[in-house]
Formats: C-alpha cells, sequence, structure tokens
C-alpha cells in the first residue's frame, strides 16, 4: 500500500523560511515523479512544484519560483520542499504526490497533508 | 494560459440521481492528460478517473468520465452517501504545466 506521510508544518512570520518533508513507503520511491500541491483554507487544488526520478530536473509554478526549492532523497525516501521568503499567501495545507508512472500526468497517491500558516 | 472552468458551482442531488459535471478548457488538452478527483470534508484529494475516461484502481464503475479537446464530463450514476464531495478537473501538458478548475460541490439536497 502507498504510504505518504508530510510534516514539517508550523507557524512562520512572514519572510521566515520552513521545510517540508514527505516519507514515502510502499512503492519503489525512486521510480516516481513527485509534486507538492498546496490548498489555502476553504480553497481549490494549486500545483507547486514537480522533480523527476532522479532529482535533476525540477518545475515550479510561477508563484514559488525562486523562492520553493523541491527535492528528494531516494536513499531515505523522502521528498522535501524548502520555503523562503513566505508570504501570508503561502498558507495552505501541502500535500505530497505521486504522478502516474506511464505519463498521464495524473497524480495518482496523495498523502494526507501538513499545514503551513504564514501570520504575523 | 489554459484555464480550466467547472460548472455548475454547486450541485444539489437527491442519492440515488445522476450528476454530471464538467469541465471547460480555454485551450485544447490532450484527452490523455485530464483527470478528475474527489475531495471528501476533511480529507485529501482521491484520482477518480485520469486519461479522461480510465477509471482509477477500486473506482467504483458509477463515475465515468468522457470528452475532447476542451470539453470534459464527469458522471456520477446512482448517488452514494459518500458521493457527496468537492470534485476537482486537472490538466497537464498546456501552460500552466498542471492545472485544476475550482472545483464543483456536489450537495446532498
Amino acid at each position: 500500500e502507498v504510504q505518504l506521510v508530510e510534516s514539517g508544518g508550523a507557524l512562520v512570520q512572514p519572510g521566515g523560511s520552513l521545510t517540508l518533508s514527505c516519507v514515502a513507503s510502499g512503492f519503489t520511491f525512486s521510480g516516481y515523479w513527485m509534486h507538492w500541491v498546496r490548498q489555502s483554507p476553504g480553497k481549490g487544488l494549486v500545483w507547486v512544484s514537480r522533480i523527476n526520478t532522479d532529482g535533476t530536473t525540477t518545475t515550479y509554478a510561477d508563484s514559488v519560483k525562486g523562492r520553493f526549492t523541491i527535492s528528494r532523497d531516494n536513499v531515505k525516501n523522502t521528498l522535501y520542499v524548502q520555503m523562503n521568503s513566505l508570504r501570508v499567501d503561502d498558507t495552505a495545507i501541502y500535500y505530497c504526490v505521486t504522478e502516474n508512472y506511464y505519463g498521464t500526468g495524473s497524480l495518482d497517491d496523495w498523502g494526507q497533508g501538513t499545514l503551513v500558516t504564514v501570520s504575523s | 494560459e489554459n484555464v480550466l472552468t467547472q460548472s455548475p458551482g454547486t450541485l444539489s442531488l437527491s442519492p440515488g440521481e445522476t450528476a454530471t459535471l464538467s469541465c471547460r478548457a480555454s485551450q485544447r488538452v490532450s484527452s490523455m492528460h485530464l483527470a478528475w478527483y474527489q475531495q471528501r470534508p476533511g480529507q485529501a484529494p482521491r484520482l477518480l478517473i485520469y486519461s479522461a475516461s480510465s477509471r482509477a484502481t477500486g473506482i467504483p464503475d458509477r463515475f465515468s468520465g468522457s470528452g475532447s479537446e476542451t470539453d470534459f464530463t464527469l458522471t456520477i450514476s446512482r448517488l452514494e452517501p459518500e458521493d457527496f464531495a468537492v470534485y476537482y478537473c486537472q490538466q497537464y501538458g498546456t501552460s500552466p504545466l498542471y492545472s485544476f478548475g475550482q472545483g464543483t460541490k456536489v450537495e446532498i439536497k
């Protein structure tokens, strides 16, 4: 069974930094592209970032480009996102997500999410 | 920018009825790259449909997807109590690389 467990969410002041982690199990982590997707309270889903299987290719939404860095450790089966220069509108639940192995672009398995609150 | 617009915003139906949800793209989307998700209150989203019409593992056959190019539909037949939730469509491949519609809430009438 695929399990994705996020951690690291916290209350942080505007301009601050935070790193989220996602520990994966139940599948061959190193074989899958991975994503972060976020959801502000009461709002819809917003794609944040993705990383390829070996960590050499990363892509970001314009809203986080230059502030967030996605990375992975295939030995530890862990996905990360380092978030700098946090803004109030970064407040959201952050989900760790697997991408479909066969290239459909669908986001197949989701963690339960970790809450990041940016507030003074 | 390819914008996905879902309609209606809210659908009020009774158990046993059929829900028809629309997702319209402002630019053409490959059918291979259109997916639907369900999100129940307090839960993470769950993949229902990928490649416009293929059901994900474990999804009941009362869920079906159709459409092409700019118009896609999710149909939920014989609504069960657990089907009352928010549904999102999602595309991959056009700018922005991944994007979601704003969601349709299916509520109990």
